[in-house]
């Protein structure tokens, strides 16, 4: 089993639409949780940290459920240049600290 | 801002041959890595730093060697290229090791190993 597990889609969504992302990790002991966009041949880059009380960021909602080991992005009113990979990344903390598990990312394609 | 700056942005290698893939960051950080990303793997770490003169393996080691002279500089190197190894690999830094520090990336290299 993968550590950091995501739905590769591709997801492809109307201007407008709302769109979600999961992602499950199997480190209980894993201490902070990310989502990082990566555009087409570029680096990827940080979209939000995910907090236990769950946040928002404008059009993004980022959750964590620890109990079920579960991570979720929220993308509301799409946008074209929301098109790009999400990469889902978890802090394994410990001696492990510092050093990020990237899930396969999940690409989202969105159209006029 | 120049951030994570990786030198070359593409390369080509012949089976054997050995190159430096180069890594300097300017924002002082302490945490600094590289990783390879492989289509439908996502990125997998090779080897990171926690500071100067220390280092340690990551997820896949293996045909690579690292060393950090420096707190701003970070080269990878390939010993014998192999088919394998062709990915793109990205250096990151970040300020430290704490919970929700953000990783800031460089811009890829994409190496060919024919």
């Amino acid at each position: 089993r993968k550590e950091v597990e995501q739905d590769p889609g591709p997801f492809n969504v109307p201007e407008g639409a709302t769109v979600a992302f999961n992602c499950t990790y199997s480190n209980s002991a894993s201490q902070s949780f990310f989502w990082y966009r990566q555009d087409c041949r570029k680096e990827p880059k940080l979209l939000m940290s995910v907090y236990s009380s769950g946040n928002e960021d404008g059009r993004f909602t980022a959750q964590l459920n620890r109990a079920s080991q579960y991570i979720s992005l929220l993308i509301r009113d799409s946008k074209l240049s929301d098109s790009a990979t999400y990469l889902c990344v978890v802090n394994a903390g410990g001696t492990s600290y510092g050093k990020l598990t990237f899930g396969q990312g999940t690409i989202l394609t969105v159209h006029p | 801002n120049a951030g994570v700056t990786q030198t070359p942005k593409f390369q080509v290698l012949k089976t054997g041959q050995s190159m430096t893939l180069q890594c300097a960051q300017d924002m002082n950080h302490e945490y600094m890595s590289w990783y390879r990303q492989d289509p439908g793997m996502g990125l997998r770490l090779i080897h990171y730093s926690v500071g100067a003169g220390i280092t340690d393996q990551g997820e896949v080691p293996n045909g690579y060697n690292v060393s950090r002279s420096t707190t701003e500089d970070f080269p990878l190197r390939l010993l014998s290229a192999a088919p394998s190894q062709t990915s793109v690999y990205f250096c990151a830094s970040s300020y430290g090791l704490e919970a929700n520090t953000e990783a800031f990336f460089g811009q890829g290299t994409r190496l060919t190993v024919v």
